[in-house]
């Protein structure tokens, strides 16, 4: 198993940004796949969440902002970030179960994704 | 929402020694969906945990997991050096799925 992000870079205030996470050794549309991130200097933020079965939850603090949606036919998983502020500052990391249970036992080696003018 | 919160912010002990970390949650935590997760410095988090007290693959039996409902205990027997990091709990299963703040478990 193994998860890939890229996408990150230096982004303005107000820009948008769309992480990618290349998946395999599974299906990413058969188990849990989310994102966290770690602003620098801090601890582990959870912020979206894909079902298998298509539902999709977000942080109250990306809420509006941010869009998880996965390919299939790429075994990809995306990360659309809209209206990105400096808060958004932050190494992104993608990570899936590795099953029907919920727990992310498969993690990426981050992008990170920074916010300034 | 539930929030975590754990406890100490920072432990300091020598290898040997045992380290007991605490996580408490606002809101009881259903079906027991806590996780454990390690982390040094420039790596990405590692699963220890799930379902608060079942060690996930090729993770040592020194690590131990326990509690139920709010309150949850990450159980370290005989410190290694490679163990000196920094660990967080997170419920999961349903949204959100927060993470607890983390504790340091540095080496006195």
């Amino acid at each position: 198993v193994q998860l890939v992000e890229t996408g990150g870079g230096l982004i303005q205030p107000g820009g948008s940004l769309r992480l990618s996470c290349a998946a395999s050794g599974f299906t990413v549309s058969s188990t849990y796949m989310s994102w966290v991130r770690q602003a620098p200097g801090k601890g582990l933020e959870w912020v979206s969440v894909m079902y298998s079965g298509g539902n999709t939850y977000y942080a109250d603090s990306v809420k509006g902002r941010f869009t998880i949606s996965r390919d299939t036919s790429k075994n990809t998983v995306y990360l659309q970030m809209n209206s990105l502020r400096a808060e958004d500052t932050a190494v992104y990391y993608c990570a899936s179960s590795s099953g029907w249970y919920p727990s992310l036992d498969f993690w990426g080696q981050g992008t990170l994704v920074t916010v300034s003018s | 929402e539930s929030v975590l919160t754990q406890s100490p912010g920072t432990l300091s002990l020598s290898p040997g020694e045992r380290a007991t970390l605490s996580c408490r949650a606002s809101q009881s935590v259903s079906r027991n969906y806590l996780a454990w997760y390690q982390q040094k410095p420039g790596q990405a988090p590692r699963l220890l945990i799930f379902g608060a007290s079942s060690r996930a693959t090729g993770i040592p039996d020194r690590f131990s997991g326990s509690g139920s409902g709010t309150d949850f205990t990450l159980t370290i027997n005989r410190l290694e050096p490679e163990d000196f990091a920094v660990y967080y709990c997170q419920r999961y299963g349903s949204s959100p799925w927060t993470f607890g703040q983390g504790t340091k478990v540095e080496m006195k």
